[in-house]
């Protein structure tokens, strides 16, 4: 079964410091990876997917993510947060193309910025 | 805005009631799906859809039915509402041969 964990729950960081959040992800076949983020009381809004070609892949926002497959790894880096960065993030994995299976979510990092 | 749409936003349910959260897309998906959101437990898929008329169980389905009688509708009903059902669902779509999904805002549902 495949399985995604997230190990930070909370993580701080300062204003225009760069920032990583962590992903393991367990999968079957070829995996297709993706990154949410979630504002307090809002839906969930895509910062960026990978499903196939260069593993460091852009998305909005300024975040990037890494997929190593030797380490079962997708990890969010950001150069320099912004206050308004502030949120929870969720990596997920599933099947794209013409699988119709859900995503699987891992429980999610809270990121809190200090000024 | 084309997108997701979800309502209500809010309710409160008493323990039996029953009630249909509403999703509806405008992006003619093919693929709908119903997730349940529990503080720090990320989100888990409750039932899907691959087309109107067509439904299957996620992960965890107890409690919960759906329908799909247009590409646009994908509604969630609870029948017997429960405690436990207290969360926050999120309804996505997606087209077929991509990938990614559109998430609506959410319901927040509090079962008392």
């Amino acid at each position: 079964a495949q399985s995604v964990t997230q190990p930070d729950i909370h993580i701080t960081v300062s204003e225009g410091a760069s920032l990583e959040l962590r992903c393991n992800y367990s999968y079957g076949a070829t995996p297709y990876l993706f990154w949410y983020v979630q504002s307090p009381g809002q839906g969930l809004q895509l910062l960026l997917k990978y499903f196939s070609g260069d593993t460091l892949v852009q998305g909005i926002k300024g975040f990037e993510a890494e997929f190593k497959r030797s380490q079962s790894s997708f990890n969010l880096r950001k150069p320099s947060v912004h206050w308004s960065d502030a949120a929870e993030y969720f990596c997920a994995v599933g099947a794209g193309g013409g699988g119709a299976d859900g995503l699987t979510f891992g429980k999610g990092t809270h990121l809190i910025i200090q000024p | 805005n084309a997108g997701v749409t979800q309502t209500p936003k809010f309710r409160i349910l008493k323990i039996g009631q029953s009630m249909t959260l509403q999703c509806a897309q405008d992006m003619n998906h093919n693929y709908m799906y119903w997730y349940r959101q529990d503080p720090g437990m990320g989100l888990k898929l409750i039932y899907y859809s691959v087309g109107a008329g067509i439904t299957d169980k996620g992960e965890v389905p107890n409690g919960y039915n759906v329908s799909r009688s247009t590409t646009e509708d994908f509604p969630l009903r609870l029948e017997l509402a429960a405690p436990s059902q207290t969360s926050v669902y999120f309804c996505a779509s997606r087209d077929r041969g991509r990938v990614g999904a559109f998430f609506g805002q959410g319901t927040r549902l509090t079962v008392v």
